[in-house]
Formats: C-alpha cells, structure tokens, sequence
C-alpha cells in the first residue's frame, strides 16, 4: 500500500520558469511534510518542510503548499535553474517518514 | 547543517562474502537512525530503524538476519549485509536525528555507499 504518492514522475522546465511537484497522502496521523532533493549518487538532503497547522511555507525560491482537507502537498521552485535538476522527492511523517517516488527534475538552459 | 557520514562510499565484494557499512553522526547525537535502500532511479526503501542500545526495528519483509543492525553509541550505527548475492546490490544510505533536537527536526542523509555484489 503507497501512503504517499507524487506526480509527475519527471518534469522539464525551461530556466526562469516554475516547477511544480505534487504529492497525496492517506494517512491523516502523518503530521510533517518534508521535502528532499538528491543529486546522483549523494544522499537526499533537506530543502524545506511543513506542518498542517499552515497552509504554506517559503524558503527562498521555494515554496511548500499544503491542502489538509485534499491530503495534499505540492512543492514549487520559482525561477528553475540548471543547477536545481535532480531528484525530489516528498515525504511524510516525522518520526519514520514515508517518501514518494520521486520526481526527475530537468531545467533547460 | 549537521552531517552524517558513511564509509566505505562504495564496496566491490564477491558473492557469498560480508560487508559492513557505518554510519556516523559527525556532531550531534542520533539515538535513532534510519538505513535505506535505494535502487536505480526508484525510492528510498526503509529498511530499519536503528536504535541506540537496543536492538533494530525492521520492516517487512526485510530479512534481519542477512541485514545486520548494531546501533552501539550515540553517534555509530553500522549495517552488515551477511552473505550478499547480487540482488543485494543497491545503494544503501543511512539517516539520522538530532537527538535533542525534538520531534520535529530535519532527518540528515549520509552520502550512501554504492554496493556491487559480483
């Protein structure tokens, strides 16, 4: 059983333009969103992370927007650059996260 | 950020042998640590949680005798995979928490370690 699913499983961007990932959840107990980024052959790392009690977070260029009531979760990346291509994926819980599939990030120069 | 390291990066090993991975909290404590198991282009794939003093919660379906869990200090968690055939092959990356940090702390990812079982 997939608790946590994300779309699309690839993505490309033109440089300059927005990158939208999506993710569903099933479990209403999970209570933190994180979201990683992972370049080949490193392990994940954090880029941003949320609770339900907000309905958005912003760090930067990127931005966490949460829907408690649909159980979803997107992540944007405004002005995509060549340099944000990799591998995110989402996930939730807080003390043994569930992760979606990933989503392949390719932003065009 | 805090950082978690792993050694060996990557191992070559015949098939039939064993081979032990560690993971370190560089500078903070993780009572709890998490090892994965990561496959080309898919998901990370929870393995077990390492537990400092006591032993490893694993989850379903993952064999604990062919995966080996010692969580024996606060900042040292090592994975030995007993046995490896080439289906073992993967690349296996540890996490852990900031002990003091609360619930709600960032999860920090080692670099992982590429096996290859020939």
């Amino acid at each position: 059983q997939q608790q946590v699913k994300q779309s699309p499983q690839s993505l490309i961007v033109q440089k300059g333009g927005i990158s939208i990932i999506n993710c569903a959840y099933e479990n209403t107990a999970f209570d933190y969103f994180p979201w990683y980024q992972q370049f080949p052959g490193k392990g994940p790392a954090l880029l941003i992370a949320i609770r339900p009690d907000v309905s958005e977070k912003k760090e930067g260029r990127f931005t966490i927007s949460f829907n408690k009531s649909a159980k979803q979760f997107s992540l944007h990346i405004m002005d995509s650059q060549p340099g944000d291509s990799a591998t995110y994926f989402c996930a939730a819980g807080a003390g043994k996260s569930t992760f979606g599939d990933g989503t392949t990030l390719t932003v065009k120069p | 950020g805090a950082v978690v390291s792993q050694h060996p990066s990557w191992v070559i090993c015949k098939s039939g042998t064993s081979v032990k991975i560690e993971c370190r909290s560089l500078d903070f404590q993780a009572t709890t640590m998490f090892w994965y198991r990561q496959f080309p282009k898919q998901s990370l794939m929870l393995m077990a949680t390492s537990n400092e003093g006591s032993k490893a919660t694993y989850e379903q379906g993952v064999e604990k005798d062919k995966f080996l869990i010692n969580h024996a200090s606060l900042t040292l968690s090592t994975l030995t995979v007993t046995s490896a055939h080439p289906e073992d092959s993967s690349f296996y990356i540890c996490s852990a928490r900031d002990t003091l940090a609360g619930l709600y702390n960032e999860q920090f990812f080692g670099p992982g370690t590429r096996l290859t079982v020939l």
